[in-house]
């Protein structure tokens, strides 16, 4: 199992850019979620689906954040304008919605505004 | 509303003592519970969890935890601890009461084994 792929690992941008996070779930697995970690705030949910769905989106910060998934094996996150203060790590996760799973986490996409 | 608690930033531990990375929950009914572990540039990883049973659940690397429903708690020890060990622990619960696919991490512990 080649576990939840995340790109790019590493991204430098500079302010108003727009920066666009991608993520391939688990195969089979129908729930997808997107988290934010950073020194000040810890690990935030942003948002997640259900089978293709956005089911809670309240922890998305502000208008500039936005998530799509086209399909069951595709998810983005889209900053647009980017801010320095969006400099974070953006974890994706997914978990098979049935049953007592636990959620499997990607290795992240390191952002950095400047 | 779900939610848990990590009361310690860090643990300072030396290489062969005990360990234990404390955690608290707060659920309506029955808790699911989780402990992942993050090592420095990587995502999270799943340790162990408690859906039911034995109150003592074993998990990845020698950790157990112990799951105490009169004090919601979920501790997570180690009987030796490695100083491999040193990581960020987080505590996670998830809510099936409500809604059932969303984890409520706790804020992280740092672990740091001194050799």
């Amino acid at each position: 199992d080649a576990g939840v792929i995340q790109s790019p690992r590493h991204e430098v941008t500079e302010m108003g850019q727009e920066v666009t996070l991608r993520c391939k779930p688990i195969s089979g697995h129908n729930s997808l979620f997107w988290y934010r970690q950073t020194m000040m705030r810890g690990l935030e949910l942003l948002i997640y689906f259900n089978n293709n769905v956005p089911i809670d989106d309240s922890g998305m910060p502000e208008d500039r954040f936005s998530a799509k998934m086209p399909n069951a094996s595709f998810s983005t996150l889209k900053i647009q304008p980017s801010e320095p203060r969006d400099s974070a790590v953006y974890f994706c996760a997914s978990i098979p919605s049935w049953g007592r799973n636990t959620i499997y986490f990607g290795e992240g996409s390191w952002l950095t505004v400047v | 509303a779900q939610s848990v608690a990590q009361p310690e930033d860090q643990v300072n531990v030396a290489e062969g003592n005990p360990l234990t990375v404390k955690c608290t929950y707060s659920v309506s009914g029955n808790p699911y519970l989780f402990w992942y572990v993050q090592y420095p540039n990587r995502g999270l990883q799943f340790l162990l969890k408690y859906i039911t049973g034995d109150n003592l659940v074993k998990g990845s690397y020698g950790f157990e935890a112990e799951f105490n429903k009169s004090q919601t708690s979920f501790h997570l020890k180690k009987p030796s601890a490695l100083v491999s060990d040193s990581a960020l622990y987080f505590c996670a619960v998830r809510d099936i009461a409500g809604n059932f696919n969303k984890f409520y991490f706790g804020s992280g512990t740092k672990l740091n084994v001194k050799p």
